[in-house]
């Protein structure tokens, strides 16, 4: 089966960077986009870009760009989202989410358990 | 970037009643790349409908999407009480993805 296990629950000060990491196993890693989404208390679902693997390429949304750096590590199945200069309005819950066979475009079946990062002084 | 626009903001229906939820896009979304997703707390969002109108493995027939270019609906037949919870449109189309902003279908 898919499963898709992410690191722990952080807390940290504004200023901050932060490194989420998603460990992939049950597929070929290779093969699948993976996403990050996140959701801030209250608030709704929150796109913030995708890696693809095979080619190492990555796509950010707009309002993240210049912040977030997303890499992948090939021998380990593993992704990393990482963040930098945190504010409070960064603190929600963090998804990996797997995207479809060959597009880096694509809905998601297979979630995360998602990680919760707390921003605060 | 595609902004999407879900309405109502809060439907409040009971237990067999017909659920009808709207997801309008900014411009059109490309192949009716439109997906729908149940939320509910502590839990990983769920994938009911991809492609617009497809239903996802395992999703229970009482739900069905429909829709092209900018307006899209999501539609529960009949009610169950699993089925309370909070549903997002997203569009997959573009080199970004965006979501909605939810609606939430409560008891009433």
């Amino acid at each position: 089966q898919v499963h898709l296990v992410q690191s722990g629950a952080e807390v940290k000060e504004p200023g901050a960077s932060l490194r989420v990491s998603c460990k992939a196993s049950g597929y070929t890693f290779n093969s699948y986009s993976m996403h990050w989404v996140r959701q801030a208390p209250g608030q709704g679902l929150e796109w913030m870009g995708v890696i693809s693997p095979s080619r190492d390429t990555t796509t950010y949304a707009q309002k993240l760009q210049g912040r977030i750096t997303m890499a992948r590590d090939t021998s380990t199945s593993t992704v990393y989202m990482e963040l930098s200069s945190l504010r409070s309005e960064d603190t929600a819950v963090y998804y990996c989410a797997r995207g479809r066979l060959g597009y880096t475009s694509s809905w998601y079946v297979y979630w995360g358990q998602g990680t919760l990062v707390t921003v605060s002084s | 970037e595609i902004v999407l626009t879900q309405s109502p903001g809060t439907l409040s229906l009971s237990p067999g009643e017909r659920a009808t939820l709207s997801c309008r896009a900014s411009q059109s979304v490309s192949s009716s790349y439109l997906a729908w997703y149940q939320h509910k707390p502590g839990q990983a969002p769920r994938l009911l409908i991809y492609g617009a109108s497809s239903r996802a493995t395992g999703i229970p027939d009482r739900f069905s999407g429909s829709g092209s270019g900018t307006d899209f609906t999501l539609t529960i037949s009949r009610l169950e009480p699993e089925d309370f919870a909070v549903y997002y449109c997203q569009q997959y189309g573009s080199s970004t993805g965006t979501f909605g902003q939810g609606t939430k279908v409560e008891i009433k």
